[in-house]
């Protein structure tokens, strides 16, 4: 079974770091691209980084880009967010997802609030 | 970047009801880019239709997905009780959804 479990997040001031990971089982995590989706409260979904199988790709939605460095460990079957200079506007919960032109996994999610 | 908008912002049904959502791209997009989500609260999104109008597996064939181009839809034959929730549209970035509640 194909699982994915997201963890990581918190409570972080503005300015703040925090690094998110997800665990990956059920599958050969190596042979699939990765992301980060992110949902604020109340709002809708929103795209944040990728990255394809040997980690040599990546990509992110403009309002990330120079803060948050997404990365993966195939030996460990898991992938990373580092997120740094955190904003109010980056509180949502983040969900790790399986899939490049389509996501047919998600994980659980992982709420981070940004806030003083 | 393209730019998905989606259409109705809300649709109210009554279950049994045919339920017609739209998405538009900002300019043409390939079908195989394009998907489709369901989420209901407090649960993570699930797919429903990958290259614009294949169904994924498990999705009832209730679910249809069509469109080309710049305009995709996204067809409920017959609302069943457990589908009213939010839908997106995808193509790399979402669309802003489509809130299909109850009349």
């Amino acid at each position: 079974e194909v699982q994915l479990v997201d963890s990581g997040g918190g409570l972080v001031q503005p300015g703040g770091s925090l690094r998110l990971s997800c665990a990956a089982s059920g599958f050969t995590f190596s042979n699939y691209w990765m992301n980060w989706v992110r949902q604020a409260p109340g709002k809708g979904l929103e795209w944040v980084a990728n990255i394809n199988q040997d980690g040599s790709d990546k990509d992110y939605v403009d309002s990330v880009k120079g803060r948050f460095t997404i990365s993966r460990d195939n030996a460990k079957d898991s992938l990373y967010l580092q997120m740094n200079s955190l904003r109010a506007e980056d509180t949502a919960v983040y969900y790790c997802a399986r899939g490049r032109t389509w996501i047919d996994y998600w994980g659980q999610g992982t709420l981070v609030t940004v806030s003083s | 970047e393209i730019v998905l908008t989606q259409s109705p912002g809300t649709l109210s049904l009554s279950p049994g009801e045919r339920a017609t959502l739209s998405c538009r791209a900002s300019q043409s997009v390939s079908s195989s880019y394009l998907a489709w989500y369901q989420q209901k609260p407090g649960q993570a999104p699930r797919l429903l239709i990958y290259d614009a109008s294949s169904r994924a597996t498990g999705i009832p064939d209730r679910f249809s997905g069509s469109g080309s181009g710049t305009d995709f839809t996204l067809t409920i034959s017959r609302l069943e009780p457990e589908d009213f929730a939010v839908y997106y549209c995808q193509h790399f970035t979402f669309g802003g959804g489509t809130k299909v509640e109850i009349k």
